[in-house]
């Protein structure tokens, strides 16, 4: 079966530099979800999209970007990179469902993109 | 949002079961409890997920107290591969209508699965 691909798998970049991640969700899931873990701590929630907008908005600083597209795939941008950005980003995607239902919805996790900040 | 207590850690032989618990003493009535695992170096992994009945998949079995105050994490034979951070969450529905809400990890178990 299809799985949330994630890309690139590792990044290296200088600090003050940009990168982009880009995640492909599972084939007609709506919702597409971004985290951020960094060394030895747990999956802290950034942004997620519904039906390509916005629809939930965690801890993402504000150097960060984020757009879900028509063919649903999402793209996370991060400017400004500092070192403190170096961790493993996931994303995630699901079905959004009915709104009565959507707590029974499961997430898929992609393998992640490991970014290094030198 | 309603928060889960999970214990740091837990130890298990290979081949024999293992009970991982999780307190949510403030869920609300429309609340699914979800259980989520990461082993070291992947993305995290849905195990299982129940809203008030015990539940069964080939992964897991999910026991729910009746008060749904707590729940408990059944894996019938841990094996080397079970060794992970066993996540569980508490997760609304979305009656706004924006799709799904997002999951909020906590702390976790780490299992470790000696042989």
């Amino acid at each position: 079966a299809a799985g949330v691909i994630q890309s690139p798998r590792h990044l290296i970049k200088e600090k003050r530099e940009t990168a982009t991640l880009k995640c492909y969700p599972i084939p007609r899931h709506d919702t597409v979800y971004w985290y951020q873990q960094g060394p030895g701590q747990d999956p802290q929630f950034l942004i997620s999209f519904y039906e390509k907008m916005q629809s939930d908005k965690g801890s993402i600083p504000d150097r960060f970007s984020a757009q879900q597209f028509s063919d649903y795939h999402s793209e996370l941008n991060m400017s400004s990179l500092e070192l403190g950005d170096s961790a493993l980003y996931f994303c995630a995607s699901s079905f959004g469902g009915t709104p009565a239902l959507s707590g029974a919805n499961v997430l898929t996790f992609g393998a992640g993109s490991r970014l290094t900040v030198l | 949002d309603a928060k889960t207590t999970q214990p740091n850690s837990m130890e298990s032989n290979e081949e024999e079961p293992v009970h991982l618990p999780c307190n949510h003493s403030t869920i609300s009535g429309t609340d699914y409890i979800h259980w989520y695992r990461q082993l070291p170096s992947q993305g995290p992994e849905y195990v299982i997920h129940g809203l008030t009945s015990n539940v069964n998949n080939r992964m897991a079995s999910l026991a729910i107290a009746e008060d749904r105050k707590s729940s408990t994490l059944i894996l019938h034979r841990a094996t080397l591969r079970d060794a992970a951070v066993y996540y569980c969450i508490l997760r609304p529905n979305a009656y706004s209508g924006a799709g799904s809400y997002q999951l909020t990890f906590g702390k976790g178990t780490k299992l470790s699965v000696i042989p």
